[in-house]
């Protein structure tokens, strides 16, 4: 069973459209959840942290559902340079484990 | 521009070479960690380290060996590697381990290396 499962995608979706993916994880335990993005060629960045009210960073919404097991990601109006892939990262566990990723979802923003 | 610079960008290597990937972290951070990218694949954690020590080789062949000769600096020595071994190899450094609260690991730009 994989640890963190996203829809690879792609997602082709007009500019100004509202775009949702989400992301399962396996481990109940898990303690800390997030959005990493990564553009072509280049390293992930974090996005955001994802907390168990849900939050918000201007167009990008985060929510977690522990129940289910899944996280969401939100993002409003979209950009152009939206365009990336998202990685999902849960944090098994805490302590020097390291975080586990998700293999991405490629998002692509068309004028 | 990226506080964590590896090197070398690009390397091609046959099965029978040594060769080493360099990683450095001008951030003050305490734990460095190695990460495998393959196509289609998600980042897998190779090695952690923290505070110099290593804590956690995640099964890992030995044919890679890590070194952390300080908090700032780490090494991926490559030997006798396999053509499944290519793959773009990322760096990352955090204050604490696993990111600590904020989970967040600054990633170098990666060395991608081509076994032939």
């Amino acid at each position: 069973r994989k640890e963190v499962e996203q829809d690879p995608g792609p997602f082709n979706v007009p500019e100004g459209a509202t775009v949702a993916f989400n992301c399962t994880y396996s481990n109940s335990a898990s303690q800390s959840f997030f959005w990493y993005r990564q553009d072509c060629r280049k390293e992930p960045k974090l996005l955001m942290s994802v907390y168990s009210s849900g939050n918000e960073d201007g167009r990008f919404t985060a929510q977690l559902n522990r129940a289910s097991q899944y996280i969401s990601l939100l993002i409003r109006d979209s950009k152009l340079s939206d365009s990336a892939t998202y990685l999902c990262v849960v944090n098994p566990g805490g302590g020097a484990d390291g975080l586990t990723f998700g293999k991405g979802t490629h998002l692509i923003i068309q004028p | 521009e990226t506080g964590v610079t590896q090197t070398p960008r690009h390397l091609v290597m046959g099965m029978t070479n040594k060769k080493s990937l360099k990683c450095e972290q001008h951030l003050g951070h305490n734990a460095m960690y190695w990460y495998k990218q393959s196509a289609k694949k998600p980042l897998e954690l190779m090695f952690v380290y923290n505070f110099k020590e290593q804590t956690e080789n995640n099964s890992v062949p030995s044919r890679f060996s890590p070194e952390c000769p300080n908090s700032s600096h780490l090494f991926l020595h490559l030997h006798t590697l396999q053509p499944e071994d290519s793959a773009l190899y990322l760096c990352a450094s955090s204050q604490n381990p696993s990111g600590g609260n904020t989970g967040e690991l600054f990633f170098g730009e990666g060395s991608r290396l081509t076994v032939l």
